[in-house]
């Protein structure tokens, strides 16, 4: 079957560096996706990797290693508001979004 | 966990024709239901929030006598693509949130391609 794993649940300091673990088993592959989710809010698009290495964007990047089934996303700067869950989802081939059940990321000062 | 599913996963039409797509909760009660759109290697896009019960709430640039979305029980919620156009050709997902739960609650749908000829 096809699945997406990431930890539940994360805890990092404010201004410090956190990097969320994703790794895929899927019937082909299309590009992998993290998107951000604050409480009670629609998930909003973070990165979009098809090719391995590392995009990066901002205080945000995101690495693929299709070989591994592996990604993660590495957040700098921590600050309170990236406290969000971090949704990885994974297109299959057939272009079906596989999705992670999310990391919730808890920022303390 | 909770389940959404969304019913057909995969549809073509003819250009000028309608085609509805159905978003299900199917083991919880969900007042909102997002839509969204993705083009190939794009971001998903949000294209409007559905409420049960009450008007749904379209993001800007999203035409709503094109996209009819109507959610007319705590399961349900329906996109109608109206008079389709190739370019209407896309991914659309749909998400759902559980009723009486807050943060993060957000489940969804496996997605539903549309090509318009």
């Amino acid at each position: 079957g096809q699945n997406i794993d990431q930890p539940t649940e994360m805890t990092a300091t404010e201004g410090a560096i956190v990097q969320i673990n994703c790794t895929y088993q899927t019937s082909g592959f299309n590009g992998l996706f993290w998107y951000q989710q604050h409480a009670g809010e629609a998930p909003t698009f973070l990165s979009y990797n098809v090719l391995d290495g590392l995009e990066e964007k901002g205080r945000f990047s995101s690495f693929l290693s299709r070989s591994k089934g592996y990604s993660y996303l590495l957040l700098k700067e921590l600050q309170m508001k990236d406290s969000a869950s971090y949704l990885c989802a994974v297109m299959d081939s057939n272009y079906q979004l596989i999705w992670g059940a999310g990391t919730k990321l808890i920022i303390k000062p | 966990g909770a389940v959404v599913s969304q019913h057909p996963s995969r549809v073509i039409c003819k250009s000028g024709t309608s085609v509805k797509i159905e978003c299900r909760s199917l083991d919880f009660q969900a007042t909102t239901m997002f839509w969204y759109r993705q083009f190939p290697k794009q971001s998903l896009m949000l294209m409007a929030t559905s409420n049960e019960g009450s008007k749904a709430t379209y993001e800007q640039g999203v035409e709503k006598d094109k996209f009819l979305i109507n959610h007319a029980s705590l399961t349900l919620s329906t996109l109608t693509v109206t008079s389709a156009h190739p370019e209407d050709s896309s991914f659309y997902i749909c998400s759902a949130r559980e009723v009486g739960l807050g943060a993060g609650e957000l489940f969804f749908g496996e997605g539903s391609r549309l090509t318009v000829l």
